[in-house]
């Protein structure tokens, strides 16, 4: 399997749920991201990571909590949710380099809803 | 990051070529311009990046003049599956934290 992967592609879960969010990365490269994207909103970062060390962390609510084992591997814990966060959650990877800004490969995205 | 500003929408018909201008007029001397295109419910995809006057890939050309202070996409004879939303960032080099902005949403009309 090529390029960025995510799983689940759908997400329905209560308000006392926990799930996972999922993603991975087959492009080689050493950096992760966690964007929000609400319905007709500008996407949001959430989390980066470089080198599997968090360096962004944009104002996240704490029921978000984010992992990166490896430089292939991301996931997003999910916990006492609230229903504002019904999103569609994108996973990202990139290359860090200090010779110019790199771009950006996206997955497919996991629909959550929370009810 | 330099702020951009880019029009809410625009409709082309089929065949045409579609011309999408961004503004940047705080853009920072080491900024490039990067676009991104993206369906409903997917992740948006990278299309074309420069510094400067012209880039050209197989899928689109993007013209930044001198002054760098605005940039246009161009997407030659656009088809329907051309419908979009269109964003336009100016990147930092080694940045890794994109604004993604409102975006451009792109109609194609048959």
């Amino acid at each position: 399997e090529t390029g960025v992967t995510q799983t689940p592609r759908h997400l329905v879960m209560g308000m006392t749920n926990k799930k996972s969010l999922k993603c991975e990365q087959h492009l080689g490269h050493n950096a992760m991201y966690w964007y929000k994207q609400s319905a007709k909103k500008p996407l949001e970062l959430m989390f980066v990571y470089n080198f599997k060390e968090q360096t962004e962390n944009n104002s996240v609510p704490s029921r978000f909590s984010p992992e990166c084992p490896n430089s292939s591997h991301l996931f997003l814990h999910l916990h006492t949710l609230q229903p504002e966060d019904s999103a569609l959650y994108l996973c990202a990877s990139s290359q860090m380099g200090r010779e110019g800004p790199r771009e950006q490969y996206f997955g497919p995205g996991t629909r959550l809803t929370v009810t | 990051l330099a702020k951009t500003t880019q029009p809410i929408s625009m409709d082309s018909y089929e065949g045409q070529e579609v011309n999408i201008t961004c503004s940047h007029n705080n853009i920072a001397t080491n900024d490039y311009i990067t676009w991104y295109q993206q369906f409903p419910s997917q992740g948006p995809r990278f299309i074309i990046q420069g510094y400067k006057t012209k880039v050209t890939n197989e899928v689109a050309s993007l013209f930044i003049p001198a002054d760098r202070k605005s940039s246009t996409l161009s997407l030659p004879r656009v088809s329907l599956s051309d419908t979009a939303v269109y964003y336009c960032l100016a990147l930092q080099t080694g940045a890794n934290n994109l604004f993604f902005g409102t975006g451009t949403r792109l109609t194609i009309i048959p």
